[in-house]
This record gives structure tokens, sequence and C-alpha cells, in this order.
């Protein structure tokens, strides 16, 4: 039984370029969170899916934020124009149907420089 | 309005002693669910309990402990003869409907040998 994996965990990027991130769920898990969490603070909700549809974005999900899922499995989460606001850590989450508990990735180191 | 609170930014205790932290919620909700994560440095948030807010009855696990009073709102993790290996953030979190969570501000637990 596979956990939450994420890719890649650490990505260095310049202002101003496109960084995307990958999650893979587990398995037959058909809700998929996106949270980001800055040093010295909890993990803020981001987005998530139940399936293949988005079906809440906080408002910290700014116009350069794209999440997609398109078929339902894994899911990317786009930031176009980087900042260094954007610096943190990502991380992805799933929860099956019928569970009430959420599963965590390892998470996405962003540093923007 | 929903919110956490995990008033203990660093906890540092030797090798041994028993440390609790604290949480204290709030929430509109009749029916919910609370969550512990434990991070290590590693980043990966790791599932350590969920209680929904019909079972007040305290849990044990080994080491750990827990303390649900619905009357103070409150949530409290215990760890008996602490290990350096504790040492980690731990958060606490309550669930919000469509599976979102909000999560206190962490308690760092330094555990020295």
């Amino acid at each position: 039984d596979t956990g939450v994996s994420q890719d890649p965990r650490h990505k260095i990027t310049k202002r101003g370029q496109n960084v995307t991130f990958r999650c893979d769920p587990i398995s037959e898990h058909n809700r998929l969170y996106w949270y980001r969490q800055t040093l010295g603070q909890g993990p803020e909700f981001l987005t998530y899916f139940q399936n293949e549809a988005q079906l809440e974005k906080s408002r910290l999900l700014s116009d350069r934020f794209s999440a997609e899922r398109p078929k339902g499995s894994f899911s990317t989460l786009e930031i176009q124009r980087t900042e260094q606001g954007d610096s943190a850590m990502y991380l992805c989450a799933s929860r099956g149907s019928s569970g009430n508990t959420i599963y965590f990735g390892e998470g996405s180191w962003l540093t923007v420089v | 309005a929903q919110k956490v609170t995990q008033a203990q930014t660093e906890i540092s205790v030797v090798e041994k002693e028993d440390v609790t932290l604290d949480c204290v919620y709030e929430t509109r909700d009749t029916t919910y669910y609370l969550f512990w994560y434990k991070q290590p440095p590693s980043g990966e948030l790791v599932f350590l309990i969920r209680r929904n807010s019909f079972d007040e009855q305290n849990e044990i696990s080994g080491r750990y402990s827990w303390n649900f009073q619905k009357s103070t709102s409150s949530f409290n993790f215990t760890i008996t003869a602490s290990q350096v290996v504790d040492s980690a953030v731990y958060f606490c979190a309550l669930k919000m409907e469509g599976g979102k969570l909000i999560f206190g501000q962490g308690t760092e637990l330094s555990v020295k040998p």
C-alpha cells in the first residue's frame, strides 16, 4: 500500500518562472487536497477535488495558481510567474469516499530566488 | 468561526519526561472531527489520531494518549516517557465540510537526551 507521493520534493526556481508539482494520491482515494505551508505555520488549505471535479478553491489560490486532476487520479499544481512569496512547502493529501482520515504526502518544497 | 489554537509554540523536555500538548478548537458544527498529526523534519505529516465529536472517550496508544473534552473544546495530547524520536512539530486540526482541515499553528517538541 503506497502512500501519497509528490514530485519533485524540492524545487528552486527564479522569480518569474513557472513551476509544476505533481501528486499521486493513495490508490482509489477519490478526494485530493492541496495545502501550502510556510515556515513556522500550520498548513493552509488551497483547493480540493472529488474525482476530477475541483469543488473548492481558497482565496489563497491567486490567478497565478491552477490545479488539475484530469482523470481523477493524479493531480498537478502549477504556479505561473512565481514570486518570492510563493516560497513554501506544497502538501498534497487524499481521502477515500468512505473514510474520514486524510493522509498527506511528504510535500514539495519551493524556493523562489 | 472555525478555529484551532495551539498556544504552546515550543516545548523542550528531557527524555523520559511526560509532556502534554494543548489544543483548543472553535466550531459551530454539532458533528465534527479532530485530528493530531506529527511532522518530523522530513516534512511529511504523519497521521496520529482521529476523534469524532460523539466519542468523548479518552484514547491510549502505547505512550500516546488523548484527552477530548467537549465542555472546554479541548483535545490535548500527552506523550508519556518521551523519547528523542518524538521530537517533531505536532499539529492539531479540525475537519470542515468537504473534508478540508483547519490546522493550529503547531507545537514544536524537542526531546533532549
